[in-house]
């Protein structure tokens, strides 16, 4: 069965620190993979996606940057945080070619707060 | 306008009662497919439910079961025999066929539900 791990699971980072986030998927090949942020008691937002090594699609400009150095590695930069940073990543995973139906699984997330 | 609208922030259900979740939403496209994920206070998004645009019947899952009127634009969730563990934020999503390569998901506000013992 797939797996999706994410970490660190919490992380506390002064304003102008560089950000890491790491994400993995075990058990399928070739996964779509998603970048989304929730502020607190919001919906998602999505970031970024990546439907193969070193494709990266941007959604929203911001300071972030995203990677895909292998097919089931997604990670998640910055080189200087900024405190409208803080929030919930969460990574995610799908297969498929773009359908409507193609449903996306969560990791556990990262909470990050920027101080 | 907003394409997912969740208009209840917080609702209240008696273990083993059943509870209906209310999601509409907004798309010109003929194409679309909602989902239902349910995120306790961990943090995880745990998908629960998928329905198609195109789908004749309403899906179910277990104790979920989606309430899909077409017309009206509604896709309400319904937990039926609600557990304690059912408590948790519940998001309403929207994949429309136009989305095309972005592969976006369009999230609601959610939907807090506490069930009490």
């Amino acid at each position: 069965s797939q797996t999706i791990h994410q970490w660190p699971a919490t992380l506390v980072q002064p304003v102008g620190s560089p950000l890491s986030l790491e994400c993995t998927v075990e058990g399928t090949s070739n996964p779509n993979l998603y970048w989304y942020r929730q502020a607190a008691g919001r919906g998602l937002q999505l970031l970024f996606y990546s439907v193969g090594i070193g494709q990266i699609s941007s959604e929203v400009p911001q300071n972030l940057s995203a990677s895909r150095p292998q097919d089931r590695q997604f990670i998640l930069s910055s080189k200087k945080l900024l405190l409208s940073d803080s929030g919930f990543y969460l990574c995610a995973w799908s297969v498929g070619h773009g359908g409507v139906g193609e449903t996306q699984y969560f990791g556990p997330g990262t909470r990050l707060l920027v101080l | 306008a907003q394409k997912i609208t969740q208009t209840q922030p917080g609702m209240f259900v008696q273990e083993k009662e059943a509870v209906t979740l209310d999601c509409t939403y907004d798309t010109s496209d003929p194409s679309y497919g909602l989902f239902w994920y349910k995120q306790p206070s961990s943090g995880e998004m745990i998908f629960l439910i998928y329905q198609g645009s195109y789908d004749q019947q309403n899906a179910t899952e277990g104790r979920y079961s989606l309430n899909f009127q077409k017309a009206r634009k509604s896709a309400n969730l319904v937990i039926s025999a609600s557990q304690l563990g059912d408590s948790a934020m519940y998001f309403c999503a929207m994949r429309e066929r136009t989305s095309g390569s972005a592969r976006q998901l369009t999230f609601g506000s959610g939907t807090q539900l506490t069930v009490l013992p």
